[in-house]
Protein backbone atom coordinates (compact mmCIF):
# COMPACT_ATOMS: atom_id res chain seq x y z
CA UNK A 1 0.00 0.00 0.00
CA UNK A 2 1.02 3.79 -0.39
CA UNK A 3 2.23 5.77 2.50
CA UNK A 4 4.31 8.75 3.00
CA UNK A 5 6.18 9.43 6.51
CA UNK A 6 7.53 13.13 6.92
CA UNK A 7 8.84 14.78 10.44
CA UNK A 8 6.24 17.26 11.18
CA UNK A 9 9.25 19.86 12.25
CA UNK A 10 12.77 21.02 11.58
CA UNK A 11 14.22 23.80 12.70
CA UNK A 12 18.00 25.16 11.19
CA UNK A 13 19.84 28.55 11.46
CA UNK A 14 20.22 30.37 8.30
CA UNK A 15 23.54 29.78 6.24
CA UNK A 16 23.60 25.89 7.43
CA UNK A 17 22.59 22.91 5.48
CA UNK A 18 18.76 21.68 5.70
CA UNK A 19 17.91 17.78 5.09
CA UNK A 20 14.22 16.90 5.22
CA UNK A 21 13.46 13.62 5.06
CA UNK A 22 10.81 10.84 3.73
CA UNK A 23 9.93 7.64 3.71
CA UNK A 24 7.98 5.78 1.49
CA UNK A 25 6.16 2.12 1.77
CA UNK A 26 5.72 1.44 -2.13
CA UNK A 27 8.83 0.17 -3.75
CA UNK A 28 6.82 0.39 -7.23
CA UNK A 29 7.02 3.90 -7.18
CA UNK A 30 7.96 6.00 -10.22
CA UNK A 31 8.65 9.34 -9.82
CA UNK A 32 9.52 10.97 -5.89
CA UNK A 33 8.70 14.45 -5.61
CA UNK A 34 9.47 17.80 -3.51
CA UNK A 35 6.90 20.31 -3.01
CA UNK A 36 7.17 23.77 -1.18
CA UNK A 37 4.02 25.62 0.40
CA UNK A 38 4.65 28.93 1.53
CA UNK A 39 2.40 30.39 3.76
CA UNK A 40 -1.03 30.90 2.15
CA UNK A 41 -0.21 29.82 -0.81
CA UNK A 42 -0.54 26.82 -3.01
CA UNK A 43 2.39 24.04 -3.63
CA UNK A 44 4.83 24.44 -6.14
CA UNK A 45 7.02 21.71 -7.56
CA UNK A 46 10.52 22.05 -6.73
CA UNK A 47 12.65 19.06 -7.93
CA UNK A 48 11.60 15.70 -9.01
CA UNK A 49 13.55 12.23 -9.45
CA UNK A 50 12.72 9.24 -11.54
CA UNK A 51 13.08 5.77 -9.12
CA UNK A 52 16.09 4.63 -11.24
CA UNK A 53 18.17 7.41 -9.86
CA UNK A 54 19.85 7.75 -6.54
CA UNK A 55 20.82 11.48 -6.77
CA UNK A 56 19.43 14.65 -8.51
CA UNK A 57 21.20 18.33 -8.02
CA UNK A 58 19.69 21.47 -9.10
CA UNK A 59 21.68 24.58 -7.61
CA UNK A 60 20.83 24.44 -3.82
CA UNK A 61 18.82 21.52 -3.54
CA UNK A 62 20.32 18.09 -3.49
CA UNK A 63 17.76 15.01 -3.46
CA UNK A 64 18.97 11.39 -2.61
CA UNK A 65 17.03 8.51 -3.36
CA UNK A 66 17.53 5.21 -1.31
CA UNK A 67 15.06 2.39 -2.99
CA UNK A 68 16.29 -0.28 -0.82
CA UNK A 69 15.12 1.95 2.26
CA UNK A 70 12.52 3.39 0.43
CA UNK A 71 14.29 6.61 2.09
CA UNK A 72 13.77 10.40 0.21
CA UNK A 73 15.45 13.28 1.47
CA UNK A 74 15.82 16.92 0.29
CA UNK A 75 19.23 19.00 1.22
CA UNK A 76 18.80 22.66 1.08
CA UNK A 77 22.62 24.37 0.66
CA UNK A 78 22.81 27.48 2.87
CA UNK A 79 19.41 27.83 4.06
CA UNK A 80 17.93 30.91 3.36
CA UNK A 81 14.88 32.90 5.64
CA UNK A 82 12.92 32.54 2.48
CA UNK A 83 13.41 28.93 2.40
CA UNK A 84 11.16 28.65 5.08
CA UNK A 85 7.54 27.07 4.17
CA UNK A 86 6.41 23.58 4.74
CA UNK A 87 7.43 21.16 2.48
CA UNK A 88 5.43 18.21 1.03
CA UNK A 89 7.22 14.52 -0.29
CA UNK A 90 4.79 12.78 -2.97
CA UNK A 91 5.04 9.54 -5.02
CA UNK A 92 3.22 8.42 -7.80
CA UNK A 93 2.88 4.55 -8.61
CA UNK A 94 1.20 3.09 -11.26
CA UNK A 95 -2.60 1.63 -10.62
CA UNK A 96 -3.60 -1.39 -12.26
CA UNK A 97 -5.79 1.30 -14.95
CA UNK A 98 -2.48 2.06 -16.38
CA UNK A 99 -2.78 5.67 -14.51
CA UNK A 100 -0.12 7.20 -11.78
CA UNK A 101 -1.57 7.87 -8.45
CA UNK A 102 0.03 10.83 -6.37
CA UNK A 103 0.47 10.02 -2.45
CA UNK A 104 1.68 13.29 -0.50
CA UNK A 105 3.45 13.00 3.00
CA UNK A 106 2.25 14.79 6.03
CA UNK A 107 4.65 17.94 5.26
CA UNK A 108 7.87 18.84 7.12
CA UNK A 109 7.68 22.46 8.47
CA UNK A 110 10.85 24.21 8.18
CA UNK A 111 12.02 27.53 10.26
CA UNK A 112 14.75 29.16 9.30
CA UNK A 113 15.91 30.97 12.70
CA UNK A 114 18.00 34.51 11.25
CA UNK B 1 1.84 32.27 -10.70
CA UNK B 2 1.08 28.11 -11.49
CA UNK B 3 -1.82 29.29 -14.06
CA UNK B 4 -4.22 27.33 -11.77
CA UNK B 5 -7.04 29.73 -10.57
CA UNK B 6 -9.60 29.01 -8.05
CA UNK B 7 -12.63 30.70 -6.51
CA UNK B 8 -13.60 32.44 -4.41
CA UNK B 9 -10.45 32.37 -2.01
CA UNK B 10 -11.97 32.19 0.99
CA UNK B 11 -15.91 31.13 2.17
CA UNK B 12 -17.09 30.97 5.77
CA UNK B 13 -20.75 29.04 5.99
CA UNK B 14 -22.40 27.26 8.39
CA UNK B 15 -22.92 23.55 9.08
CA UNK B 16 -25.24 21.68 6.74
CA UNK B 17 -25.05 24.73 4.08
CA UNK B 18 -23.63 23.35 0.56
CA UNK B 19 -20.87 25.41 -1.26
CA UNK B 20 -19.24 25.01 -4.36
CA UNK B 21 -15.62 25.96 -5.26
CA UNK B 22 -14.88 26.36 -8.55
CA UNK B 23 -11.55 25.70 -10.58
CA UNK B 24 -9.61 26.89 -13.98
CA UNK B 25 -6.71 24.50 -15.12
CA UNK B 26 -3.75 25.91 -16.77
CA UNK B 27 -4.39 26.83 -20.52
CA UNK B 28 -3.96 23.49 -22.31
CA UNK B 29 -4.16 20.67 -19.27
CA UNK B 30 -6.58 18.27 -19.62
CA UNK B 31 -6.76 17.03 -16.10
CA UNK B 32 -7.78 18.56 -12.92
CA UNK B 33 -7.11 16.91 -9.24
CA UNK B 34 -9.06 18.28 -6.26
CA UNK B 35 -7.18 18.06 -2.35
CA UNK B 36 -8.10 18.85 0.95
CA UNK B 37 -5.59 20.12 3.38
CA UNK B 38 -6.39 19.90 7.00
CA UNK B 39 -3.95 20.51 9.85
CA UNK B 40 -4.59 16.84 10.88
CA UNK B 41 -4.75 15.03 7.82
CA UNK B 42 -2.19 16.57 5.55
CA UNK B 43 -2.87 16.81 1.82
CA UNK B 44 -6.04 14.32 0.70
CA UNK B 45 -6.39 13.37 -2.18
CA UNK B 46 -10.39 14.01 -3.30
CA UNK B 47 -10.91 13.21 -6.90
CA UNK B 48 -9.44 13.91 -10.83
CA UNK B 49 -11.25 14.39 -14.06
CA UNK B 50 -9.39 14.21 -16.91
CA UNK B 51 -11.23 15.34 -20.42
CA UNK B 52 -14.87 15.68 -18.57
CA UNK B 53 -14.68 12.21 -17.19
CA UNK B 54 -13.77 11.32 -13.64
CA UNK B 55 -10.52 8.82 -13.65
CA UNK B 56 -9.60 8.49 -9.75
CA UNK B 57 -10.92 8.71 -6.90
CA UNK B 58 -9.62 9.37 -3.40
CA UNK B 59 -10.60 10.01 -0.42
CA UNK B 60 -14.08 11.68 -1.21
CA UNK B 61 -17.08 11.99 0.93
CA UNK B 62 -20.38 10.75 -0.34
CA UNK B 63 -21.66 14.16 0.68
CA UNK B 64 -19.01 15.90 -1.77
CA UNK B 65 -19.71 15.68 -5.74
CA UNK B 66 -17.31 17.20 -8.78
CA UNK B 67 -17.73 17.53 -12.22
CA UNK B 68 -15.25 19.27 -15.27
CA UNK B 69 -17.14 20.96 -17.53
CA UNK B 70 -16.14 20.93 -21.81
CA UNK B 71 -14.65 24.10 -21.04
CA UNK B 72 -12.42 21.67 -18.92
CA UNK B 73 -13.26 24.05 -15.67
CA UNK B 74 -14.13 22.00 -12.78
CA UNK B 75 -16.41 22.44 -9.91
CA UNK B 76 -15.84 20.70 -6.21
CA UNK B 77 -19.65 20.73 -4.17
CA UNK B 78 -19.55 20.56 -0.93
CA UNK B 79 -23.02 19.55 1.12
CA UNK B 80 -24.07 19.07 4.68
CA UNK B 81 -21.31 20.90 5.83
CA UNK B 82 -19.77 19.75 9.16
CA UNK B 83 -17.50 21.74 11.49
CA UNK B 84 -14.64 18.97 10.88
CA UNK B 85 -15.03 19.93 6.32
CA UNK B 86 -12.88 23.16 7.11
CA UNK B 87 -9.63 22.69 5.47
CA UNK B 88 -8.27 24.35 2.30
CA UNK B 89 -8.99 23.10 -0.53
CA UNK B 90 -6.44 22.91 -3.37
CA UNK B 91 -7.23 22.25 -7.39
CA UNK B 92 -4.70 20.95 -9.69
CA UNK B 93 -3.96 20.70 -12.96
CA UNK B 94 -2.13 18.71 -15.08
CA UNK B 95 -1.40 17.90 -18.98
CA UNK B 96 -1.67 14.09 -19.47
CA UNK B 97 -3.53 12.95 -16.72
CA UNK B 98 -0.83 10.99 -15.21
CA UNK B 99 -0.66 8.54 -17.65
CA UNK B 100 2.78 7.62 -19.32
CA UNK B 101 5.71 9.17 -18.52
CA UNK B 102 6.63 12.40 -16.19
CA UNK B 103 3.77 14.63 -15.27
CA UNK B 104 3.71 17.42 -12.85
CA UNK B 105 0.55 18.92 -11.07
CA UNK B 106 0.37 22.18 -11.40
CA UNK B 107 -1.53 24.04 -7.70
CA UNK B 108 -4.16 26.90 -7.37
CA UNK B 109 -3.79 28.95 -4.75
CA UNK B 110 -6.41 27.15 -2.59
CA UNK B 111 -9.95 28.20 -0.68
CA UNK B 112 -10.16 28.48 2.57
CA UNK B 113 -13.21 26.66 3.78
CA UNK B 114 -13.95 27.59 7.16
CA UNK B 115 -17.46 25.93 8.59
CA UNK B 116 -19.44 27.52 11.68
Amino acid sequence: GEDVEQSLFLSVREGDSSVINCTYTDSSSTYLYWYKQEPGAGLQLLTYIFSNMDMKQDQRLTVLLNKKDKHLSLRIADTQTGDSAIYFCAESIYNSGGYQKVTFGTGTKLQVIP
Amino acid sequence: DSGVTQTPKHLITATGQRVTLRCSPRSGDLSVYWYQQSLDQGLQFLIQYYNGEERAKGNILERFSAQQFPDLHSELNLSSLELGDSALYFCASSLRGLTSGYDEQFFGPGTRLTVL
